[in-house]
């Protein structure tokens, strides 16, 4: 079966520090893969997709970016933090032209 | 409009009540919905999937209305572990679109 994990599961770090989230996939090929942000009371704002290795698409103009290095790995970064980088961040999978999309556990990251 | 725009929460309700949801949506073109659930601090997972003009699982049940673009989800005799957010979700443009969620809070 497939699973998704996510690391750290909690991060705080201060404004101006970089930032690496990182997300994998178990038990597939070729996923599309996703990153969500929600803030604190707020719903879910994607942030980046990717639909294969080196291809990323961003929604989102800001200072994060992300890469796709191998087919099941996403990496969420950031060169310089701001306070408002704080935020539950969310990674997920889907096949193809299949909408149901399964997320990891998430990444809290608050930025102090 | 908003491209999804869910019910104002929380909504508030004893064990074994009946209570609905409403999700608009405003692309017309849409196909599938889908209703996420969100525990507190835990990632949103799928609850269920609308293709037609509705799908019913157990105590759950979801209906579309295309005409008027609404999606709405039913929780029959409503347990404690129900409480949770309720997402609904439309897709577009190849991407998932989420509203921002409905709380439910279920009381013993």
């Amino acid at each position: 079966s497939q699973t998704i994990h996510q690391w750290p599961a909690t991060l705080v770090q201060p404004v101006g520090s970089p930032l690496s989230l990182e997300c994998t996939v178990e038990g597939t090929s070729n996923p599309n893969l996703y990153w969500y942000r929600q803030a604190a009371g707020r719903g879910l704002q994607l942030l980046f997709y990717s639909v294969g290795i080196g291809q990323i698409s961003s929604e989102v103009p800001q200072n994060l970016s992300a890469s796709r290095p191998q087919d099941r790995q996403f990496i969420l970064s950031s060169k310089k933090l701001l306070l408002s980088d704080s935020g539950f961040y969310l990674c997920a999978w889907t096949l193809g032209n299949d909408y149901e999309q399964y997320f990891g556990p998430g990444t809290r990251l608050t930025v102090t | 409009r908003k491209e999804v725009e869910q019910d104002p929460g929380p909504f508030n309700v004893p064990e074994g009540a009946t209570v609905a949801f409403n999700c608009t949506y405003s692309n017309s073109a849409s196909q599938s919905f889908f209703w996420y659930r969100q525990d507190c601090r835990k990632e949103p997972k799928l609850l269920m999937s609308v293709y037609s003009s509705g799908n019913e699982d157990g105590r759950f049940t979801a209906q579309l209305n295309r005409a008027s673009q609404y999606i709405s989800l039913l929780i029959r005799d409503s347990k404690l572990s129900d409480s949770a957010t309720y997402l609904c979700v439309v897709p577009q443009g190849g991407k998932l679109i989420f509203g921002q969620g409905t709380e439910l809070s279920v009381k013993p």
